[in-house]
């Protein structure tokens, strides 16, 4: 069983849709939860962190986080084309000095 | 404003012929990492420095190393290149090795076997 499993996609939404990327993790010692996004032919950059179960907004984005599920999400609302992109999950037990264990990424496309 | 700086983004070489990629930063970090990302996988570390203390993950292959002579820069070096070894290869640094340190990621070389 992988660390984290991750639905590779692709995911294809009309202009404007919410959209919801998800994660599962096995380890129950994973802390701290990330999404990253990358376009194609970047690197991935940093979109959210979390740290605790429950919510965090960031303008049209939010990550939810529920411990007792090893679940993790990644909510898009009113999404738009420059949205398109691979978002991974990572997640972290806090120690190896800042050891990341990434999900495969989920490709989105978001139609006009 | 590059931060992370890859060269090349493309690099071909020949099955068992020694590559080397190099990692530039701007952002004066401690901290530098290198990941192999195949298509379709996740990204994997390799290894990652915390100044000139290196740390090799357990599952990197004798085949891989790195050298980061300064704090700016840090090289990959493939000894004997496979074709399983074809991938992204992606450079990182954050400040600090604490979780709560962002990584922030160069835009990668892609890396071609024949």
């Amino acid at each position: 069983q992988k660390e984290v499993e991750q639905d590779p996609g692709p995911l294809s939404v009309p202009e404007g849709a919410i959209v919801s990327l998800n994660c599962t993790y096995s380890n129950s010692a994973f802390q701290y939860f990330m999404w990253y996004r990358q376009y194609s032919r970047k690197g991935p950059e940093l979109l959210m962190y979390t740290y605790s179960s429950g919510n965090k907004e960031d303008g049209r984005f939010t990550a939810q986080v529920d411990k007792s599920s090893k679940y993790i999400s990644l909510f898009i609302r009113d999404s738009q084309p420059s949205d398109s992109a691979t978002y991974l999950c990572a997640i972290s037990w806090g120690g190896g000095g800042n050891k990341l264990t990434f999900g495969t990424g989920t490709q989105l496309k978001v139609e006009l | 404003d590059a931060m992370v700086i890859q060269n090349p983004r493309y690099q071909v070489t020949q099955f068992g012929k020694p590559v080397t990629l190099s990692c530039s930063q701007t952002l004066n970090h401690n901290v530098m990492y290198w990941y192999q990302q195949k298509s379709s996988q996740a990204p994997k570390l390799l290894f990652h420095y915390y100044d000139k203390d290196f740390n090799n993950e357990a599952d990197t292959p004798d085949n891989f190393q790195s050298r980061r002579p300064n704090t700016s820069f840090c090289f990959l070096d493939i000894r004997s290149p496979g074709l399983g070894d074809a991938a992204m290869y992606l450079c990182a640094t954050s400040r600090g090795g604490r979780v709560q340190e962002t990584q922030y990621f160069g835009p990668g070389t892609r890396l071609l076997v024949l």
